[in-house]
């Protein structure tokens, strides 16, 4: 079955400092991977995708995130924080091969500090 | 922004009242489902549908129907709503395999 990990509930990291987030999923095969980010009572904006190609991909924000097929990985990175990326941070993983279904990951909470 | 709305966005309700929730999109896409979330859990699959009038069960589906008689609307229906179904549910909508476009939320309470 499909699955989506990410280990880290909650991080805080320094204004300016850089950040990654960690999502390792399980599939058999090569998957579509998402971050979406969520800001307190608000629903889900996507940050960036992954479908195929250059494993490196660029979103919205500032963000990026590398697809490692060998690690099971797609980790989440900015090389500097600002305060309003204070936000939940989703990974998920969607497949066509269970009816379009997409996956989640418990989420990781970002605390920015000044 | 996708167009997408979710009514009521607020409700309390007592134990053992049937509640609709209802989503509705401009956007013509094939997909729509329901999640919920919950603080520890991220978000959990309740029901999908891949057109008109075909759903089909997601994860935590126990306690919930939808329908989908036309493209556009979503229904999710508690019959007997419980305090565990306190959550927030989102309705989201895809087309293809691309990304899914989420809706506001509603806050549901059960008391």
């Amino acid at each position: 079955a499909q699955s989506v990990t990410q280990p880290d509930i909650h991080i805080t990291v320094s204004e300016g400092a850089s950040l990654e987030l960690r999502c390792n999923y399980s599939y058999g095969a090569t998957p579509y991977l998402f971050w979406y980010v969520q800001s307190p009572g608000q629903g889900l904006q996507l940050l960036l995708k992954y479908f195929s190609g250059d494993t490196l991909v660029q979103g919205i924000k500032g963000f990026e995130a590398e697809f490692k097929r060998s690690q099971s990985s797609f980790n989440l990175r900015k090389p500097s924080v600002h305060w309003s990326d204070a936000a939940e941070y989703f990974c998920a993983v969607g497949t066509e091969n269970t009816g379009n279904q997409f996956y989640f990951g418990t989420g990781t909470s970002l605390t920015v500090i000044p | 922004d996708a167009g997408i709305t979710q009514s009521p966005r607020h409700k309390v309700t007592e134990t053992g009242t049937p509640v609709t929730l209802r989503c509705h999109q401009t956007e013509n896409h094939r997909y729509m489902y329901w999640y919920r979330q919950d603080p520890g859990h991220g978000l959990r699959l309740i029901h999908y549908s891949y057109g008109v009038k075909d759903t089909d069960k997601g994860e935590v589906s126990d306690g919930y129907s939808v329908s989908r008689s036309k493209t556009e609307d979503f229904l999710l229906t508690l019959e007997s709503a419980t305090s565990s179904q306190t959550s927030v549910y989102f309705c989201a909508i895809s087309d293809r395999m691309g990304e899914q476009f989420f809706g506001p939320g509603t806050r549901l309470t059960v008391l």
